[in-house]
């Protein structure tokens, strides 16, 4: 049973727009949610994080909305650009960080 | 090196033959984990050790996969007589994994990507 669920699988958006991703959860013990860009023949690089006790983090153009009652999580791209184009990764951890579970994954098309 | 490095980078393998996959973590991370990529899906994890303990193995596939730490720097994934099912790109990840936030991000290495004819 997958853990952390995440769509859409793809998304396209032209230069400018906003890109939004979900991720849903199940497991209340998950304690810490962090969203990862991975490029073609590259490992996964963290992006930007939240622990459940706020709603929202922002850095730079990224934005995390995280609803709790609801158990889910949302990335938001403001402005996205065509360097975007990746694929994106919701995961969660419990407390102790010693276990990722991880979303299948969002490949991001930013047209120019 | 200021990330994290694996080798080989890609490794064929015909299928019963067995492999070694290598890791080395940034230094002074205490914490590794390795994970299992199929194509067109996120990260499995595997397994995840603390210094040279392996400490959580419960996603190992079966038993023809093993990990090992011995001196809890570099690691190796080693898989027996390999499978088609095994074909995927094992990822690697270490993190400092002491105190508090942010020391538990991960930071991942390129990958090896394994094929298994």
């Amino acid at each position: 049973q997958q853990q952390v669920k995440q769509s859409p699988q793809s998304l396209i958006v032209q230069k400018g727009g906003i890109s939004i991703i979900n991720c849903a959860y199940e497991n209340t013990a998950f304690d810490y949610f962090p969203w990862y860009q991975q490029f073609p023949g590259k490992g996964p690089a963290l992006l930007i994080a939240i622990r459940p006790d706020v709603s929202e983090k922002k850095e730079g153009r990224f934005t995390i909305s995280f609803n709790k009652s609801a158990k889910q999580f949302s990335l938001h791209i403001m402005d996205s650009q065509p360097g975007d184009s990746a694929t994106y990764f919701c995961a969660a951890s419990t407390y102790n960080f010693n276990k990722f579970y991880f979303g299948s994954g969002t490949k991001l098309n930013v047209k120019p | 090196g200021a990330g994290v490095s694996q080798s080989p980078r890609y490794k064929v393998a015909k299928r019963g033959q067995d492999v070694a996959l290598r890791c080395d973590p940034i230094s002074g991370h205490v914490s590794l984990f390795w994970y299992q990529q199929a194509l067109g899906q996120g990260p499995e994890f595997l397994t995840y050790f603390q210094n040279e303990a392996q400490l959580d193995k419960s996603g190992l596939p079966s038993d023809r996969f093993f990990a090992e730490r011995p001196e809890g720097s570099v690691s190796t994934l080693k898989i027996q007589r390999t499978q088609q099912e095994d074909s995927a790109v094992y990822l690697c990840a270490s993190s400092l994994g002491t105190g508090t936030l942010p020391t538990y991000e991960q930071y991942f290495g390129p990958g090896t990507r394994l094929t298994v004819t």
